[in-house]
């Protein structure tokens, strides 16, 4: 069965920081890998997605890395800023069984104090 | 574009009641999911399906039904809600292709089950 792991599980920085948020899996046949945000009682939004034949992809001060072999992904924020308080999903899409499956990880709840 | 719409967003049932959660997409997407979130567990899927006319169970699917009524329309049903289904569900659709499955989520729906 798939595994996510995300570490931290919290994370306080100042603002203007750069940052990494880490999750690895388990089993390395993935399909894609999406990085998601999620704002206090609010839904998920896709922030970041990257195929498998990728290693990485970017967006605006956002950068996500994938290494297949080691099991591993990373979340790059640059030049953080409070508006970036949330909490960070990694998922990946693998196939189990005939089917496509996504695993979340658990999360990083992120707070960056002004 | 609407995207992903779920309703309601709150609910509160009694114990032994039943529930349709509506789930629906506007964006042509083949594939629809339902989740479900709880603290310290993250994100679970219930059931899928993958094309019009097709569900799958996913990891916890017990103690609910879906249908997948058209291509926009995917909705889950509880027929005897517990304590244990005491949760935020969401619901998501995907865009289906092998490069990409990217998924997209919607707002969530609170329920509370006493």
């Amino acid at each position: 069965k798939q595994e996510v792991t995300q570490i931290p599980a919290a994370l306080s920085v100042p603002e203007g920081e750069n940052l990494v948020l880490n999750c690895s899996f388990t089993d390395s046949a993935i399909y894609n890998l999406q990085w998601f945000r999620q704002d206090p009682g609010k839904g998920l939004t896709s922030l970041l997605l990257i195929q498998s034949s990728q290693r990485e992809q970017t967006s605006g001060r956002l950068n996500a890395s994938l290494d297949k072999s080691s099991g591993r992904s990373t979340l790059y924020i640059a030049a953080s800023q409070p508006g970036d308080s949330a909490t960070y999903l990694c998922a990946n899409l693998y196939s189990g069984a005939g089917s496509y499956q996504l695993t979340f990880g658990k999360g990083t709840k992120l707070s960056v104090i002004p | 574009n609407a995207g992903v719409t779920q309703t309601p967003k709150f609910q509160v049932l009694k114990t032994g009641q039943s529930m349709t959660l509506q789930c629906a997409q506007d964006m042509n997407h083949n594939s629809m999911y339902w989740y479900r979130q709880d603290p310290g567990m993250g994100l679970r899927l219930i059931y899928y399906s993958a094309s019009e006319g097709t569900t799958d169970k996913g990891e916890v699917p017990n103690g609910y039904n879906v249908s997948r009524l058209n291509k926009r329309e995917f909705s889950l049903r509880l027929e005897s809600a517990a304590p244990s289904q005491t949760s935020v569900y969401f619901c998501a659709s995907g865009g289906q292709g092998a490069s990409s499955y990217e998924q997209y989520f919607g707002p969530g729906t609170r329920l509370t089950v006493t």
